[in-house]
């Protein structure tokens, strides 16, 4: 059964700095891995999805990568924000029982302090 | 700008009566999604739909649980009779699949925070 782990359960850093979450998985036959961001109260916003083909997707100052034969992934945010205050979730998507399903990680929780 | 829409927000009931959350996807979207997050669990998948058939609800409880999409703009999950361990935020996702093998990006809804005294 596919297990999703986010390392750190939380993370606080002044704004600007640079900054890394990690996801880790164990299994590593997967189809894609998403990054999603959850603001409190709200629902989730895909971020980015990296294919399991891919090694790494940007979308601004977002950088994730893939290492799938280690089970690891990582997001890179650079010049942190106040706004970049958020939840953020790692979820893989494989094949279990038969069915494609979504394996969410419990995820990091970003504070930016201005 | 399209969303998911779920209602109510926000439900309080006792234990033993029944709660039905609705989902409204994305126009066009032909895969629906119900997710249950906890701070103890997280965010786990309860159930699937791919043109309105079920395609997996192995993480829901079967004997409370029912979840249909009695047309392609509305999806039902119902809880009868509810329990105070069912209180957590139910999220609905949709998403287009246009082909075998297609994988799809989820739009979640607000969801709809469940307390069951």
């Amino acid at each position: 059964k596919q297990e999703v782990t986010q390392i750190p359960a939380a993370l606080s850093v002044p704004e600007g700095e640079n900054l890394v979450l990690n996801c880790s998985f164990t299994d590593s036959a997967i189809y894609n891995l998403q990054w999603f961001r959850q603001d409190p109260g709200k629902g989730l916003t895909s971020l980015l999805l990296i294919q399991s083909s891919q090694r790494e997707q940007t979308s601004g100052r977002l950088n994730a990568s893939l290492d799938k034969s280690s089970g690891r992934s990582t997001l890179y945010i650079a010049a942190s924000q106040p706004g970049d205050s958020a939840t953020y979730l790692c979820a893989v998507r494989g094949r279990e029982g038969g069915s494609e399903k979504l394996v969410f990680g419990k995820g990091t929780k970003l504070t930016v302090n201005p | 700008d399209a969303r998911v829409t779920q209602t109510p927000r926000h439900k309080v009931t006792e234990m033993g009566q029944e709660v039905t959350m609705r989902c409204q996807p994305i126009l066009g979207h032909n895969t629906v999604f119900w997710y249950r997050q906890t701070m103890m669990q997280g965010l786990e998948l309860l159930a699937y739909f791919r043109n309105r058939a079920p395609l997996d609800d192995s993480g829901m409880p079967k004997d409370r649980f029912s979840a249909e999409m009695p047309d392609a703009t509305l999806a039902t999950l119902k809880i009868q009779p509810s329990e105070p361990r069912d209180s957590a935020v139910y999220f609905c996702a949709s998403g287009l699949v246009r082909s075998a093998g297609d994988q799809e990006t989820q739009y979640f809804g607000p969801g709809t925070r469940l307390l069951v005294l």
